[in-house]
């Protein structure tokens, strides 16, 4: 079964732009998570969708914003850019059996200059 | 507020040793307990998990030791390996479909050969 996939793998974009990312889900998972990484805040929990509906959201400022389409695939679009933005973003699915058991993709890393 | 704190920050362990990672948790409502592995450049990957109701789970080489009445848990990377050098992170979350991971700060483990 393949993995988490997201797209693009790197980015580059200037303060007051927007970005969007993408991530496609392990077959089958209906719950898609979104974590901010960085070196001083560590993983840190963005939101989560399950059936296209936001289930879980955490504590970011509404610049961040996420959507899930009926095929489980989810964006997430940060506006406004700040340089704090840089990090990695990864994407986690869940599903099946454990429903509680989040697989991680290889994550985007946003440069902000 | 930091709801699981993980230590040691660092940890360096010669080839055949054992390699021991702790976590404390604050929030008595958790009640799932995972252990992620990060390659530079690569997503978290699960390792173990561990819900309350188990004092002790093992994997292969890896070990999690829990503690209901401390709030602590470990990973125990027994006959530890030059291939184990990563960095490792201790997680928590109320165990149910769609809710967050809080996650540790994180243990780069490096192993000497």
């Amino acid at each position: 079964k393949a993995g988490v996939t997201q797209t693009p793998r790197y980015l580059i974009k200037t303060r007051g732009q927007q970005v969007t990312l993408s991530c496609s889900p392990i077959s089958g998972h209906r719950s898609v998570s979104w974590y901010q990484q960085t070196p001083g805040q560590g993983l840190q929990f963005l939101f989560e969708y399950f059936s296209e509906t936001q289930r879980n959201k955490g504590n970011f400022p509404g610049r961040f914003s996420g959507r899930q389409f009926s095929n489980s695939r989810s964006e997430m679009n940060v506006s406004t850019l700040e340089l704090g933005d840089s990090a990695l973003y990864l994407c986690a699915s869940s599903g099946g059996q454990y429903q509680e058991t989040q697989y991680f993709g290889p994550g985007t890393r946003l440069l902000v200059l | 507020q930091q709801q699981v704190k993980q230590s040691p920050q660092s940890l360096i362990v010669q080839k055949g040793g054992i390699s021991i990672i702790n976590c404390a948790y604050e929030n008595t409502a958790f009640d799932y307990f995972p252990w992620y592995q990060q390659f530079p450049g690569k997503g978290p990957a699960l390792l173990i998990a561990i819900r309350p109701d188990v004092s002790e789970k093992k994997e292969g080489r890896f070990t999690i030791s829990f503690n209901k009445s401390a709030k602590q848990f470990s990973l125990h990377i027994m006959d530890s390996q030059p291939g184990d050098s990563a960095t490792y992170f201790c997680a928590a979350s109320k165990g149910q479909a769609g809710t967050a991971l809080i996650f540790g700060k994180g243990t780069t483990l490096s192993v000497s050969s």
